[in-house]
């Protein structure tokens, strides 16, 4: 099972850039990553999705290193309504159809 | 575009009591997972079923059953309901089967077993 590493929680404030970063060091080859946003008491909302290099949406851009061994969530300009748990995931391969959340990163935007 | 719903939104029980949670989605989904999300912590998933008419384990699957009754409603079972069972219950639905593409949350069932 491909497991990701993400940073317990990050702080920052409206305006900024944020980047959350991802570690999956034992991704398959045919693995995609994936970026859910949860705000409280709400399910998980699909952010973004990429294989490798660079995908933007209107939301957010996902950039992955050659390696695919990590990946980068930014938020630009973030607001106050930013603040949310973020989950990176990854494919399961040979696993099938498993859908699994690791413990996501609590992103606090502050005035 | 209802998306995924889910039945009841709160539920309290008593120890030992069993019900049902009801999941339907209108998007005509192959896949349809539970998962389970105990307050500060991420989501864990119970069961999913791939397609019609398969189900299987995912991480924490004790303690409860389910039934994929057609492609649209997947229903969680708590035979017994234990305190440890207190949490979120959210459904989920994605396309084909297929992981490497969007799923879609329903705005889940708190439950309390006391």
């Amino acid at each position: 099972l491909a497991k990701t590493t993400q940073p317990i929680s990050m702080d920052s404030y409206e305006g900024q850039e944020v980047n959350i970063t991802c570690s999956h060091n034992n991704i398959a080859t045919n693995d995609y990553i994936t970026w859910y946003q949860q705000f409280p008491s709400q399910g998980p909302r699909f952010i973004i999705q990429g294989y490798k290099t660079k995908v933007t949406n209107e939301v957010a851009s996902l950039f992955i290193p050659a390696d695919r061994k990590s990946s980068t969530l930014s938020l630009p300009r973030v607001s106050l309504s930013d603040t949310a748990v973020y989950y990176c995931l990854v494919g399961e391969g040979d696993a099938g159809n498993m859908l699994t959340f690791g413990g996501g990163t609590r992103l606090m935007v502050k005035p | 575009n209802a998306g995924v719903t889910q039945t009841p939104k709160f539920q309290v029980l008593k120890t030992g009591q069993s019900m049902t949670l009801q999941c339907a989605q209108d998007m005509n989904h192959n896949s349809m997972y539970w998962y389970r999300q105990d307050p500060g912590m991420g989501l864990r998933l119970i069961y999913y079923s791939a397609s019609e008419g398969t189900t299987d384990k995912g991480e924490v699957p004790n303690g409860y059953n389910v039934s994929r009754l057609n492609k649209r409603e997947f229903s969680l079972r708590l035979e017994s309901a234990a305190p440890s069972q207190t949490s979120v219950y959210f459904c989920a639905s994605s396309e084909l089967g297929q992981i490497n593409t969007e799923a879609f949350f329903g705005q889940g069932t708190r439950l309390t077993v006391v």
